[in-house]
């Protein structure tokens, strides 16, 4: 396995456009997580899926974004009509549960620039 | 809004001296875990720590996680330039693990 994988890694796109990121879990993992980041802060959480389930998206920032795992594998985090506030790294994790100690799993994040 | 404080936001150490990172809540967490991150990396998990007043060491860094479930500290000792990052606590709720990250601490040691 080789862990997390998100695409692009970085995406420069205008105002107004719209911007989709994919995220590859670890196979054997059915929870996925989404969350923002600017530089030097912590992440900010965003949304979370158990396999095709979302279970919390009222921490998604505006209507201008949503998130997908159709079939309970891999995800997609849309923006659409992008703003120059929405430039930041978005960050996908996955991790197994059941587990207390659970761990999350982090890809290397796909960083968007909005001119 | 963040719902994890972390303090100091930045620290910069001079290799072989100690310093502790703390992260506060007025939340109840049922479990409190620390990251670190490198730049253009993800997070990468330290420690899950689960129960209260729990103290666990990792080589030279103590984690302890308050007897109220409601804040951590992290302690390194001698800290080394190899511990140069930004760390990141994160706690997460009975009710599904959602995990919430503080506000983060960028250390810089300077060898």
């Amino acid at each position: 396995d080789t862990g997390v994988s998100q695409d692009p890694r970085h995406k420069i796109t205008k105002r107004g456009q719209n911007v989709t990121f994919r995220c590859d879990p670890i196979s054997e993992h059915n929870r996925l997580y989404w969350y923002r980041q600017t530089l030097g802060q912590g992440p900010e959480f965003l949304t979370y899926f158990q396999n095709e389930a979302q279970l919390e998206k009222s921490r998604l920032l505006s209507d201008r974004f949503s998130a997908e795992r159709p079939k309970g594998s891999f995800s997609t985090l849309e923006i659409q009509r992008t703003e120059q506030g929405d430039s930041a790294m978005y960050l996908c994790a996955s991790c197994e549960t059941g587990k207390v100690r659970g761990e999350l799993f982090f890809g290397e994040g796909s960083r968007l620039t909005v001119l | 809004t963040q719902l994890l404080e972390q303090s100091p936001q930045f620290l910069s150490i001079q290799e072989g001296e100690n310093l502790t990172v703390y992260c506060n809540s007025s939340s109840v967490f049922s479990s409190l875990q620390w990251y670190r991150q490198e730049p253009g990396e993800g997070p990468v998990l330290l420690v899950t720590v689960v129960t209260g007043g729990e103290v666990k060491k990792l080589k030279r860094l103590t984690f302890q996680f308050g007897d109220a479930r409601k804040d951590s500290s992290l302690h390194i000792t001698a800290a080394q330039p190899g511990d140069t990052g930004l760390y990141l606590c994160a706690g997460a709720w009975n009710t599904g693990n959602q995990f919430y990250f503080g506000t983060g601490t960028s250390l810089t040691v300077i060898p």
